[in-house]
């Protein structure tokens, strides 16, 4: 049990498809994330949400759309995805803002998307 | 924005010997810098971390050093074990801020 838990593990989709990737965490944190992780790059921010409020959307195409119900569950809504969107899509979560400073990110074992 | 460069993007060492790695970054406000391990199929853990008013941070066999004139910190992994193997990201981030500035990564592999 990592605390943070990801469903589902491995997704493949069609190009027109529509799907969800989901995220909850038990950590009792404030401040959720979706990272992308892709071959030979860096880990990328996707968006950011603290107390359920969006505050980073790090120019994400729109066919990524986010969803934070609470605190404790996050969503990404796939559409439309193209093949260059397969990736290793992690969610973290940490503390946030008004809980302990400079809290870490405690991540999910992600989704593994492959787009054909 | 912040730009966080790592090196070296690959690393042999033979058991029992050292590694290090290295991350540089940009932003002079930045003030948090974690380092997480990443095995493969794995998600990234949180391995050790320091704060800009610290210069270096033990834990066992693994430490990290910061040098904030320079703008650069650096991940020490001593008697490195064949379990170290493992893909290592560097980070970075502002005073409060949510928004965590990954490395590159770097893959070790240690040699039994």
């Amino acid at each position: 049990e990592t605390g943070v838990t990801q469903t589902p593990r491995h997704l493949v989709m069609g190009m027109t498809n529509k799907k969800s990737l989901k995220c909850e965490q038990h950590l009792g944190h404030n401040a959720m994330y979706w990272y992308k992780q892709s071959a030979k790059k860096p880990l990328e921010l996707m968006f950011v949400y603290n107390f359920k409020e969006q505050t980073e959307n790090n120019s994400v195409p729109s066919r990524f759309s986010p969803e934070c119900p609470n605190s404790s569950h996050l969503f990404l809504h796939l559409h439309t995805l193209q093949p260059e969107d397969s990736a290793l899509y992690l969610c973290a979560s940490s503390q946030g803002r008004s809980g302990s400073y400079n809290s870490p990110l405690h991540f999910g074992n992600g989704t593994r998307l492959t787009v054909t | 924005g912040e730009n966080v460069e790592q090196h070296p993007s690959t690393l042999s060492v033979q058991e029992g010997d050292s590694a290090v790695i290295k991350c540089t970054y940009s932003d002079s406000a930045s003030n948090y810098f974690p380092w997480y391990k990443q095995e493969l199929g794995k998600r990234p853990q949180l391995i050790i971390d320091i704060r800009s008013n610290v210069g270096e941070k033990k834990d066992q066999r693994i430490a990290v050093t910061l040098n904030k004139t320079a703008k650069h910190f650096s991940l020490h992994i001593t008697e490195t074990q064949p379990e170290d193997s493992a893909v290592y990201f560097c980070a970075v981030r502002k005073e409060y801020g949510n928004k965590l500035v990954f490395g590159a990564g770097t893959i070790l592999r240690v040699k039994s």
